[in-house]
This record gives C-alpha cells, structure tokens and sequence, in this order.
C-alpha cells in the first residue's frame, strides 16, 4: 500500500536550532517528493520537491531535503531555524507512470520555534 | 500571483444537509483535488478532476459526493447529506501539467457537521 510516514509529530527548538524532519514513503514505482508547509491560518504551501536529478534538492526559506532511494526516505533540513519557521510540515509523495497526480501525505510534524 | 481560492472559509451544517464547497483554481490549470483533514490527522486525497471528468477517487469518495466543473472556472465538492464524519477541513488544489508537477492548494473550507 502507498503510505507516507512522518517520524516526529511535535518538535519543539529554541532560535538557530538544526532542523531535521524525517519522511520515509512505500511506493510501488518511481516517486516525485514534496515538502509542504503550512504556516498558521494560512493555506499549504510548497517549500520544495524532488523529481528527479540531484538528490539534495534546495528550496525556499534556506530549507533543503535529501532523496536517499535505497532507504526510502526524503527528509527535510534547515541549519538554523527561525520563529518565523513555527508552522506544521507535511511531507507528501505522487507516482509518475499512470497517475492522476494525487498526493499522498504523511501526518505532518508541528514544528515550535521558541524566540 | 496567482492563487486558488475557497469559499466559504468555515460552514456549519445540519447533519442531513447537503453543503457544497466552492474552488476558483488558477485559471490556466488543468488538473484539480479535493482534500480533506480530520482534526488531527493527516491530509487525505478524495478525487481528481480533469477533462471534465473524475480521473481517480479514494474509498473515501462514496456516492454522498460528488464533484463538478459547471462553468470552466469554478470547481465544486458537493456533499448530498453530510455526517458528522464529513466535520474536517476540504483542500482544493490545482496543478497545470502532465505528470507530477507541483498542486497549488487553496486555503481550505472548514465544514461543521452538527
């Protein structure tokens, strides 16, 4: 079955913290990933994705993520966190041969950046 | 920059009732979802549009939905007589190409059920 895990529910760090958040996926192909954030009140947004190529793919806001295939994994990075970075991320994966394109999202991690 | 727009942003219904959620996509995009969050859960995938017609739908999907494209720009969920299950929060995303290129996702309808 298609199915994305989330490693972290609630992650809690002070200002210039390092981040990384854990995604691991089941897919029965070839995948693009996602990061998506959702800052409060607001909808979600992408932060970056993985189609193919590089597998250390940067995005917006100085996070980046890395494409590990043999583990299955596409876990999210930042060096140092900001407030501003408190928001719920949520990984997601879509197949690429004979698919309409839809998501499958893990549960998402609440990050909480303390000032 | 354009963006996907929902309406309403909340909607508080009678079990029973038939509610219909509204989506604007962005007007050059082909391809269009619908979400849905339970409180505390994760983002689920109900259906894909495209071509006028459902491209695929999850078990989730039962014949209480139903989608529409009625006028080339707006996108709609209806659901014919909502349960309290149906209390989440619905997503509208659109995506413009072929393939697993990036869905652009509206701000979300909370819908009550009581």
């Amino acid at each position: 079955a298609q199915s994305v895990s989330q490693h972290n529910h609630h992650v809690i760090l002070s200002e210039a913290a390092s981040l990384e958040l854990g995604c691991n996926y089941s897919y029965g192909g070839t995948v693009n990933l996602f990061w998506y954030v959702q800052y409060p009140g607001q909808h979600l947004q992408l932060l970056l994705k993985y189609f193919s190529g590089d597998p250390l793919v940067k995005g917006i806001k100085g996070f980046e993520a890395e494409f590990i295939k043999s583990k299955f994994s596409f876990n999210l990075r930042k060096p140092s966190v900001q407030w501003s970075d408190t928001a719920e991320y949520f990984c997601a994966v879509n197949g690429i041969s004979g698919n309409t394109g839809k998501l499958i999202f893990g549960q998402g991690t609440t990050l909480q950046v303390k000032p | 920059e354009p963006e996907v727009t929902q309406t309403p942003s909340h909607q508080v219904t009678q079990m029973g009732q038939e509610v219909i959620l509204r989506c604007v996509p962005i007007s050059n995009h082909l391809y269009f979802y619908w979400y849905r969050q339970i409180l505390g859960q994760k983002v689920e995938f109900l259906v894909s549009f495209y071509n006028n017609e459902i491209s695929e739908k999850s078990e989730i999907f039962d014949d209480q939905f139903s989608v529409e494209r009625p006028d080339g720009s707006n996108f709609t969920l209806k659901i014919r007589s909502t349960k309290l299950e149906d209390s989440a929060m619905y997503f509208c995303a659109s995506r413009a190409d072929r393939g697993g290129g990036e869905q652009f996702f509206g701000p979300g309808t909370r819908l009550t059920v009581l």
